[in-house]
């Protein structure tokens, strides 16, 4: 099957630092990609789609200044969370469209802490 | 514009007991619909989908889910629980565009 690389899987930030989190589809190209965003005991909330050589489009409520994201190739998405702070800590979650079998293949996840 | 519920956040059963999970959409086209398991700090892996073709869809680890068009329903089964199916089971739908609509989620416990 089609495989999502997410990294990293765990990362813990001081307040006011930017971390980035890479979103790669290994096997297949992925002309778009979806952020997500999962508190605990939740379901996972869209943030934004990502789209190969374009802006992303992001969800209400979403800021853009905060959540930058790049997708600068078909295999590959960034998000950057710019100035974080502790209510940013959340579980993130990418995903990769295969548009040839339709079957959004998600990465492993990335717990994000900023202490 | 799509939506998805799983009727019941908690499902507990016993080892060797069938396992049923429910998802009921809402969709103004003909639905693709998928559903994924979640295991701690885990990102979602696939378990099957429904792309109109057969109505009764098999997936990995015995799980298997039918189609009812209607009934607007997409319930996940499994004849016999497993130790290793306690997990977070989410049901979700293909919105315009390829982007996913998830339900709330679904905890599985499986009881020795």
């Amino acid at each position: 099957g089609a495989v999502v690389s997410q990294h990293p899987s765990r990362v813990i930030c001081k307040s006011g630092t930017s971390v980035k989190i890479e979103c790669r589809s290994l096997d297949f190209q992925a002309t778009t990609m979806f952020w997500y965003r999962q508190f605990p005991k939740q379901s996972l909330m869209l943030m934004a789609t990502s789209n190969e050589g374009s802006k992303a489009t992001y969800e209400q409520g979403v800021e853009k200044d905060k959540f930058l994201i790049n997708h600068a190739s078909l295999t590959l998405s960034t998000l950057t969370v710019t100035s974080a702070h502790p209510e940013d800590s959340s579980f993130y979650i990418c995903s990769a469209r295969d548009q040839d079998r339709r079957i959004a293949f998600f990465g492993q996840g990335t717990r994000l802490t900023v202490v | 514009a799509q939506s998805v519920t799983q009727l019941g956040s908690h499902v507990s059963v016993s080892e060797g007991a069938l396992v049923l999970l429910r998802c009921n959409y809402s969709s103004s086209v003909p639905p693709y619909l998928f559903w994924y398991v979640q295991y701690p700090n885990q990102g979602l892996q696939l378990l099957l989908k429904y792309t109109s073709a057969a109505t009764l869809v098999k997936g990995i680890n015995g799980f298997e889910a039918e189609f009812k068009k209607s009934e607007t329903s997409f319930h996940l089964t499994k004849p016999s629980a497993h130790m290793s199916d306690a997990a977070e089971y989410f049901c979700a739908v293909t919105e315009e565009g390829g982007k996913l609509i998830f339900g709330q989620g679904t905890e599985l416990s499986v009881k020795p």
